[in-house]
C-alpha cells in the first residue's frame, strides 16, 4: 500500500509569484485535504476535493485553488503570493464512508513553501 | 464556532513517569476527536480518535463532554514518547474537516 507523497519537497518563490503543489493520494482513497501550517501553529483546513470537486473550504482567499483528478491526486495552486504564505502545506487523504463522514485522514510529509 | 486549545506549548516529564496532555474544545454539537501525533523527522499521524476507545502505545484519552476536554494521558512515559503532540476534532459530519490546536512538544527525560 502506498502512503501519500507529496512535491516538492521545498521550494522558494518571491512575492507576486504563483505556485503548484502536487499530492498522490494513498491507494483506495477518493478524498483529498490540504492544510496550511506555520510555524508553531496548528494545520489550518484549506480545503477538501472529492470526486474533483471541492467539497469544503475553509478561511482561505480565492487564490487558493486547487484540482482532484480521476486518480484522486490533488493540486493546490496558490496566485499572488504573499509573505505570509510562507508555511508548510500538507495533503491529506481519507476514504469517503457511508453518512458523508470520512474514514481516518493520512497525511503526506508536507511542502515547505518560503515566499521572499 | 469550534476552538481547539491545547494550553501547554511546551511539557516535559521524566522517563516512568505519568503524563497528560491537555485539550479543551468548544463547540456546541457533537464533535469527533482525535490526537495527532508528529515524531522528529516523520510525517503527521493518527495516534488514536475517541470513537474507537483504542490505547494506543499506552496512550488513552477520555472524551468529557461536560468539561469539553479530551485530554491525553499515560501512566509511564517513555523516551520515544517525545514528538509533538496535536489534539484535533472534527464537526459532526464535516466530510472530515478537521480542526487542529496549536501542539504540545513533549520532551521526556531519561
Amino acid at each position: 500500500e502506498t502512503g501519500v507523497t507529496q512535491s516538492p519537497t521545498h521550494l522558494i518563490k518571491t512575492r507576486g509569484q504563483q505556485v503548484t503543489l502536487r499530492c498522490s493520494s494513498q491507494s483506495g482513497h477518493n478524498t483529498v485535504s490540504w492544510y496550511q501550517q506555520a510555524l508553531g501553529q496548528g494545520p489550518q483546513f484549506i480545503f477538501q476535493y472529492y470526486r474533483e470537486e471541492e467539497n469544503g473550504r475553509g478561511n482561505f482567499p480565492p487564490r487558493f485553488s486547487g484540482l482532484q483528478f480521476p486518480n484522486y491526486s490533488s493540486e493546490l495552486n496558490v496566485n499572488a503570493l504573499e509573505l505570509d504564505d510562507s508555511a508548510l502545506y500538507l495533503c491529506a487523504s481519507s476514504r469517503l464512508v457511508g453518512g458523508g463522514l470520512t474514514d481516518t485522514q493520512y497525511f503526506g510529509p508536507g511542502t515547505r513553501l518560503t515566499v521572499l | 464556532a469550534q476552538r481547539v486549545t491545547q494550553p501547554e506549548k511546551l511539557l516535559s516529564v521524566f522517563k516512568g513517569a505519568p503524563v497528560e496532555l491537555k485539550c479543551n474544545y468548544s463547540y456546541s454539537g457533537s464533535p469527533e476527536l482525535f490526537w495527532y501525533v508528529q515524531y522528529s523527522r516523520q510525517r503527521l499521524q493518527l495516534l488514536l480518535r475517541h470513537i474507537s476507545r483504542e490505547s494506543i502505545k499506552g496512550f488513552t484519552a477520555d472524551l468529557n463532554k461536560g468539561e469539553t476536554s479530551f485530554h491525553l494521558k499515560k501512566p509511564f512515559a517513555q523516551e520515544e514518547d517525545s514528538a509533538m503532540y496535536y489534539c484535533a476534532l472534527i464537526r459532526g459530519s464535516t466530510l472530515g474537516r478537521l480542526y487542529f490546536g496549536r501542539g504540545t512538544q513533549l520532551t521526556v527525560w531519561p
